[in-house]
């Protein structure tokens, strides 16, 4: 069974600087790797999705980097907002394509100081 | 294009109560699926299905029942609301590389 871990669970910063959240699962059999937002009472908005052949994905002033074989992910947010407040959760897809089953994190809560 | 929708948004049962939580979406997706998102805790999968007449369980199925009669809706019945299922409950569709989220139910059962 999957296993996906987010540390750390919380994260305050002051504006300006740059965001490192980490996320960790167990079993290196992905399809693809995906990193969510979600704000207070809100649905998830995707981010980035990172392809099991792929080592990064950019969009902005985000950036997403996978290390299949360990196991790991890293999404970072650079030059923080108080707008990039907010929940960050990943997600992995298993092996096969058009299987959509997602296996979450609990997410990393972000606040970033004005 | 409304995507995917949730009613109600928040929802207050008793113990023992039954209610359907209701899903719908407009981009002609054959995939839906449920999930339930509890405090410290990752969403985990309900049920699912890959079109109309088909679906299965997830990881999280016992409590709830789905039905898919048509491409657009995806209904998640409780037959018996026990406090076990307060919890805060997303559907979501699929297509490719992308999954999309509605904005949630808020249940509470008391």
């Amino acid at each position: 069974k999957q296993e996906v871990t987010q540390i750390p669970a919380a994260l305050s910063v002051p504006e300006g600087e740059n965001l490192v959240l980490n996320c960790s699962f167990t079993d290196s059999a992905i399809y693809n790797l995906q990193w969510f937002r979600q704000d207070p009472g809100k649905g998830l908005t995707s981010l980035l999705l990172i392809q099991s052949s792929q080592r990064e994905q950019t969009s902005g002033r985000l950036n997403a980097s996978l290390d299949k074989s360990s196991g790991r992910s890293t999404l970072y947010i650079a030059a923080s907002q108080p707008g990039d407040s907010a929940t960050y959760l990943c997600a992995v897809s298993p092996r096969r394509s058009n299987d959509y089953k997602l296996s979450f994190g609990a997410g990393t809560t972000v606040t970033v100081r004005a | 294009n409304a995507g995917v929708t949730q009613t109600p948004k928040f929802q207050v049962l008793k113990t023992g109560q039954s209610m359907t939580l209701q899903c719908a979406q407009d981009m002609n997706h054959e995939y839906m699926s449920w999930y339930r998102q509890d405090p410290g805790m990752g969403l985990r999968l309900i049920h699912y299905s890959v079109g109309a007449g088909i679906t299965d369980q997830g990881e999280v199925p016992n409590g709830y029942n789905v039905s898919r009669s048509t491409t657009e809706d995806f209904p998640l019945r409780l037959l018996s609301a026990a406090p076990s299922q307060t919890s805060v409950y997303f559907c979501a569709t699929a297509r490719g590389n992308e999954q999309y989220f509605g904005p949630g139910t808020r249940l509470t059962v008391t």
